[in-house]
């Protein structure tokens, strides 16, 4: 059974683009997860989808936004990138509500 | 919000031995779910134990068990015949059903050969 894939593994942009990130949960999962990890902030929740509606939402400008698609497969989007936005950015899927997260192996993001 | 709490930064522990990892949340729910994940150097994410809060009995995996205090709002993590591949940083997080996860800081483990 295949994991979570996350696409892709890293990626270097400058200040001001934008980026889109990919996730493919386990066939089957409906709920996607996206999670930023720096080594200051720690593990902070960016957004959940459950069967295409955003569900859940952190605390973060609206520069990051997310989206589901039909077959489950999520993407993440930031606009404007700010040194700051450099972290590991991590997929989670789950089948359900009340079920342990499977992570991608995540995508390193640097902003330069 | 609730806010999940782990107090070790940083453990050690030599091969073979038992090694406990602390964590405590805060919460005013009866019904959620407790979750220790492992983060090895590859970085991804991998699922070691979870726990009902409505089941007194602790879980268990192999090696590792948990020690769930409920009344205390604590979930321990016990690591039992430490091996070198344990070496990882590890989380404990917290989730109410179709809430998002709360994750504390982790605690980075070391198994000393």
């Amino acid at each position: 059974k295949a994991g979570v894939t996350q696409t892709p593994r890293y990626l270097i942009k400058t200040r001001g683009q934008q980026v889109t990130l990919s996730c493919s949960p386990i066939s089957g999962h409906r709920s996607v997860s996206w999670y930023q990890q720096t080594p200051g902030q720690g593990l902070q929740f960016l957004f959940e989808y459950f069967s295409e509606t955003q569900r859940n939402k952190g605390n973060f400008p609206g520069r990051f936004s997310g989206r589901q698609f039909s077959n489950s497969r999520s993407e993440m989007n930031v606009s404007t990138l700010e040194l700051g936005d450099s972290a590991l950015y991590l997929c989670a899927s789950s089948p359900g509500t009340a079920d342990g997260y499977t992570f991608g192996s995540g995508t390193r993001l640097t902003v330069v | 919000a609730q806010t999940v709490t782990q107090s070790q930064p940083e453990m050690s522990v030599q091969e073979a031995e038992t090694v406990t990892l602390s964590c405590t949340y805060d919460t005013s729910e009866s019904d959620y779910y407790l979750f220790w994940y492992k983060q090895p150097p590859s970085r991804q994410m991998i699922l070691v134990i979870r726990q009902e809060a409505y089941k007194q009995q602790n879980a268990t995996e192999n090696r590792f068990s948990v020690n769930f205090q409920k009344a205390a709002k604590s979930f321990s993590l016990k690591i039992s015949d430490s091996q070198l591949g344990d070496a990882a940083m590890y989380f404990c997080a917290y989730r109410r059903t179709g809430n998002q996860f709360y994750f504390g800081t982790g605690t980075s483990l070391t198994v000393i050969p």
